[in-house]
Protein backbone atom coordinates (compact mmCIF):
# COMPACT_ATOMS: atom_id res chain seq x y z
CA UNK A 1 0.00 0.00 0.00
CA UNK A 2 0.77 3.62 -0.21
CA UNK A 3 2.33 5.60 2.75
CA UNK A 4 3.58 9.16 2.76
CA UNK A 5 5.87 10.45 5.20
CA UNK A 6 6.64 13.85 6.00
CA UNK A 7 9.30 15.58 8.51
CA UNK A 8 10.16 16.79 10.68
CA UNK A 9 6.70 16.90 12.70
CA UNK A 10 7.31 19.96 14.29
CA UNK A 11 10.09 22.73 13.81
CA UNK A 12 10.79 26.24 15.26
CA UNK A 13 13.52 28.39 13.48
CA UNK A 14 14.65 31.65 13.73
CA UNK A 15 13.93 34.63 11.46
CA UNK A 16 16.42 34.83 8.75
CA UNK A 17 17.40 30.99 9.18
CA UNK A 18 16.88 28.71 6.02
CA UNK A 19 14.56 25.83 5.64
CA UNK A 20 14.64 22.41 4.19
CA UNK A 21 10.95 20.06 4.65
CA UNK A 22 11.09 16.54 3.53
CA UNK A 23 8.41 14.89 2.12
CA UNK A 24 8.67 10.71 0.48
CA UNK A 25 6.36 8.90 -1.07
CA UNK A 26 6.55 4.79 -1.02
CA UNK A 27 4.29 2.03 -2.91
CA UNK A 28 3.84 3.98 -5.79
CA UNK A 29 5.41 5.27 -9.07
CA UNK A 30 5.66 8.79 -11.02
CA UNK A 31 2.71 10.54 -8.31
CA UNK A 32 1.88 13.92 -8.68
CA UNK A 33 3.76 15.45 -5.32
CA UNK A 34 2.14 19.19 -3.86
CA UNK A 35 3.10 21.56 -1.01
CA UNK A 36 0.03 22.87 0.65
CA UNK A 37 0.40 25.46 3.62
CA UNK A 38 -2.23 25.80 6.32
CA UNK A 39 -2.40 28.68 8.06
CA UNK A 40 -4.17 29.01 11.49
CA UNK A 41 -7.93 28.71 11.21
CA UNK A 42 -7.74 29.00 7.72
CA UNK A 43 -7.85 26.45 4.41
CA UNK A 44 -4.97 24.84 2.53
CA UNK A 45 -3.34 26.85 0.23
CA UNK A 46 -1.81 25.25 -2.78
CA UNK A 47 2.27 26.24 -3.04
CA UNK A 48 3.65 24.41 -5.29
CA UNK A 49 2.76 20.96 -7.19
CA UNK A 50 5.10 18.71 -9.62
CA UNK A 51 4.23 15.91 -12.18
CA UNK A 52 7.46 14.59 -12.62
CA UNK A 53 11.36 14.91 -11.23
CA UNK A 54 12.53 18.46 -11.78
CA UNK A 55 8.95 19.72 -12.83
CA UNK A 56 8.10 22.34 -10.54
CA UNK A 57 5.02 24.26 -10.94
CA UNK A 58 4.36 27.47 -8.64
CA UNK A 59 1.28 28.42 -7.89
CA UNK A 60 1.61 31.62 -5.67
CA UNK A 61 5.21 34.10 -5.14
CA UNK A 62 6.41 32.63 -1.71
CA UNK A 63 9.59 32.88 -0.18
CA UNK A 64 9.48 28.86 -0.70
CA UNK A 65 10.60 27.19 -3.51
CA UNK A 66 10.94 23.30 -3.92
CA UNK A 67 12.10 20.65 -5.82
CA UNK A 68 12.22 17.17 -6.97
CA UNK A 69 15.35 15.18 -7.23
CA UNK A 70 13.63 11.63 -7.07
CA UNK A 71 10.32 10.73 -8.20
CA UNK A 72 9.17 10.02 -4.81
CA UNK A 73 10.83 12.56 -2.96
CA UNK A 74 9.39 16.43 -2.74
CA UNK A 75 11.55 19.33 -0.46
CA UNK A 76 10.14 22.39 0.14
CA UNK A 77 13.23 25.12 1.16
CA UNK A 78 13.64 28.93 1.85
CA UNK A 79 17.00 30.34 1.99
CA UNK A 80 15.50 32.95 4.98
CA UNK A 81 12.68 32.69 6.33
CA UNK A 82 10.13 34.97 7.63
CA UNK A 83 7.47 35.26 10.50
CA UNK A 84 4.93 35.03 7.50
CA UNK A 85 6.06 31.81 6.89
CA UNK A 86 4.78 30.01 9.99
CA UNK A 87 2.01 28.10 9.46
CA UNK A 88 1.51 24.15 8.78
CA UNK A 89 2.56 22.37 6.09
CA UNK A 90 1.51 19.56 4.29
CA UNK A 91 2.57 16.91 1.81
CA UNK A 92 0.44 15.65 -0.65
CA UNK A 93 0.24 12.93 -3.61
CA UNK A 94 -2.14 11.97 -6.16
CA UNK A 95 -1.95 9.56 -9.36
CA UNK A 96 -3.04 12.03 -11.54
CA UNK A 97 -3.51 15.28 -11.72
CA UNK A 98 -7.39 15.38 -12.67
CA UNK A 99 -10.19 14.03 -10.76
CA UNK A 100 -8.02 11.97 -8.82
CA UNK A 101 -7.98 11.59 -4.56
CA UNK A 102 -4.93 13.28 -3.07
CA UNK A 103 -3.52 11.32 -0.27
CA UNK A 104 -1.52 13.88 2.46
CA UNK A 105 1.33 13.69 4.78
CA UNK A 106 1.04 14.20 8.64
CA UNK A 107 2.40 17.80 8.23
CA UNK A 108 4.85 20.03 9.71
CA UNK A 109 4.04 22.62 12.35
CA UNK A 110 6.47 25.38 11.07
CA UNK A 111 7.37 28.89 13.98
CA UNK A 112 9.41 31.41 12.97
CA UNK A 113 10.41 32.87 16.20
CA UNK B 1 -9.57 29.83 -11.34
CA UNK B 2 -11.78 27.67 -9.20
CA UNK B 3 -13.02 29.74 -6.48
CA UNK B 4 -15.23 27.46 -3.21
CA UNK B 5 -17.19 29.17 -1.14
CA UNK B 6 -17.67 26.44 2.54
CA UNK B 7 -20.37 27.30 5.49
CA UNK B 8 -20.88 27.19 8.07
CA UNK B 9 -16.93 27.84 9.37
CA UNK B 10 -18.32 26.39 12.76
CA UNK B 11 -21.16 24.01 13.86
CA UNK B 12 -22.14 22.43 17.06
CA UNK B 13 -24.43 19.28 17.37
CA UNK B 14 -25.83 17.33 20.02
CA UNK B 15 -24.90 13.63 19.76
CA UNK B 16 -26.93 11.81 17.67
CA UNK B 17 -28.08 14.40 16.05
CA UNK B 18 -27.30 15.55 12.05
CA UNK B 19 -24.65 18.02 11.01
CA UNK B 20 -24.64 19.67 7.16
CA UNK B 21 -21.93 21.17 5.87
CA UNK B 22 -22.08 23.12 2.48
CA UNK B 23 -19.96 24.38 -0.11
CA UNK B 24 -20.58 26.38 -3.82
CA UNK B 25 -18.09 26.32 -6.43
CA UNK B 26 -17.36 28.74 -9.22
CA UNK B 27 -15.74 26.69 -12.29
CA UNK B 28 -18.52 25.05 -14.34
CA UNK B 29 -15.82 23.05 -15.70
CA UNK B 30 -15.02 21.21 -11.55
CA UNK B 31 -16.13 17.79 -11.93
CA UNK B 32 -14.95 16.03 -8.85
CA UNK B 33 -15.88 17.10 -5.23
CA UNK B 34 -14.03 15.32 -2.18
CA UNK B 35 -14.61 15.63 1.15
CA UNK B 36 -11.81 15.61 3.79
CA UNK B 37 -11.57 15.12 7.62
CA UNK B 38 -9.02 16.68 9.97
CA UNK B 39 -8.01 15.89 13.14
CA UNK B 40 -6.00 18.30 15.28
CA UNK B 41 -2.52 18.44 14.49
CA UNK B 42 -2.98 15.80 11.52
CA UNK B 43 -3.15 15.60 7.71
CA UNK B 44 -6.53 15.38 5.92
CA UNK B 45 -8.08 12.13 5.68
CA UNK B 46 -10.24 11.69 2.62
CA UNK B 47 -13.70 10.74 3.67
CA UNK B 48 -15.80 10.56 0.70
CA UNK B 49 -15.92 12.24 -2.61
CA UNK B 50 -18.46 12.63 -5.58
CA UNK B 51 -18.20 12.80 -9.27
CA UNK B 52 -19.83 14.80 -11.39
CA UNK B 53 -21.98 12.19 -13.14
CA UNK B 54 -23.54 11.01 -9.83
CA UNK B 55 -26.34 13.23 -7.46
CA UNK B 56 -25.41 11.58 -4.04
CA UNK B 57 -23.55 8.88 -2.51
CA UNK B 58 -23.25 7.34 0.59
CA UNK B 59 -20.92 5.69 3.00
CA UNK B 60 -22.65 4.52 6.62
CA UNK B 61 -23.36 7.96 8.43
CA UNK B 62 -22.46 10.07 5.45
CA UNK B 63 -23.39 11.40 2.96
CA UNK B 64 -22.77 13.72 0.16
CA UNK B 65 -24.92 15.36 -2.17
CA UNK B 66 -24.53 17.39 -5.82
CA UNK B 67 -26.14 19.84 -8.10
CA UNK B 68 -24.39 20.92 -10.62
CA UNK B 69 -27.15 23.14 -11.81
CA UNK B 70 -26.70 25.61 -8.88
CA UNK B 71 -23.11 24.42 -8.20
CA UNK B 72 -23.13 23.48 -4.81
CA UNK B 73 -22.49 20.08 -2.91
CA UNK B 74 -23.00 19.13 0.69
CA UNK B 75 -21.72 16.82 3.02
CA UNK B 76 -24.44 15.11 5.55
CA UNK B 77 -23.04 12.90 8.58
CA UNK B 78 -25.97 11.53 11.00
CA UNK B 79 -25.86 9.91 13.99
CA UNK B 80 -23.36 12.10 15.09
CA UNK B 81 -20.48 11.17 17.43
CA UNK B 82 -17.76 12.60 19.33
CA UNK B 83 -15.09 11.18 17.04
CA UNK B 84 -17.05 13.53 14.31
CA UNK B 85 -15.52 16.16 15.92
CA UNK B 86 -12.64 17.67 13.62
CA UNK B 87 -12.65 19.98 10.58
CA UNK B 88 -14.11 19.36 7.30
CA UNK B 89 -12.86 20.51 4.30
CA UNK B 90 -14.83 20.48 0.88
CA UNK B 91 -12.66 20.42 -2.48
CA UNK B 92 -13.65 20.91 -6.05
CA UNK B 93 -11.56 20.00 -9.10
CA UNK B 94 -11.27 20.19 -12.84
CA UNK B 95 -7.54 20.53 -12.83
CA UNK B 96 -5.84 21.38 -9.15
CA UNK B 97 -8.20 20.93 -6.01
CA UNK B 98 -9.20 24.31 -4.39
CA UNK B 99 -10.27 23.74 -0.94
CA UNK B 100 -12.98 25.73 0.92
CA UNK B 101 -11.63 27.14 4.10
CA UNK B 102 -13.13 24.29 6.05
CA UNK B 103 -16.01 23.98 8.73
CA UNK B 104 -14.59 23.00 13.05
CA UNK B 105 -17.52 20.13 13.56
CA UNK B 106 -17.76 19.76 17.36
CA UNK B 107 -20.48 17.03 18.57
CA UNK B 108 -21.47 17.79 21.93
CA UNK B 109 -21.79 14.48 24.10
Amino acid sequence: SQTIHQWPATLVQPVGSPLSLECTVEGTSNPNLYWYRQAAGRGLQLLFYSVGIGQISSEVPQNLSASRPQDRQFILSSKKLLLSDSGFYLCAWSLGQINTEAFFGQGTRLTVV
Amino acid sequence: GENVEQHPSTLSVQEGDSAVIKCTYSDSASNYFPWYKQELGKGPQLIIDIRSNVGEKKDQRIAVTLNKTAKHFSLHITETQPEDSAVYFCAASGGQLTFGSGTQLTVLP
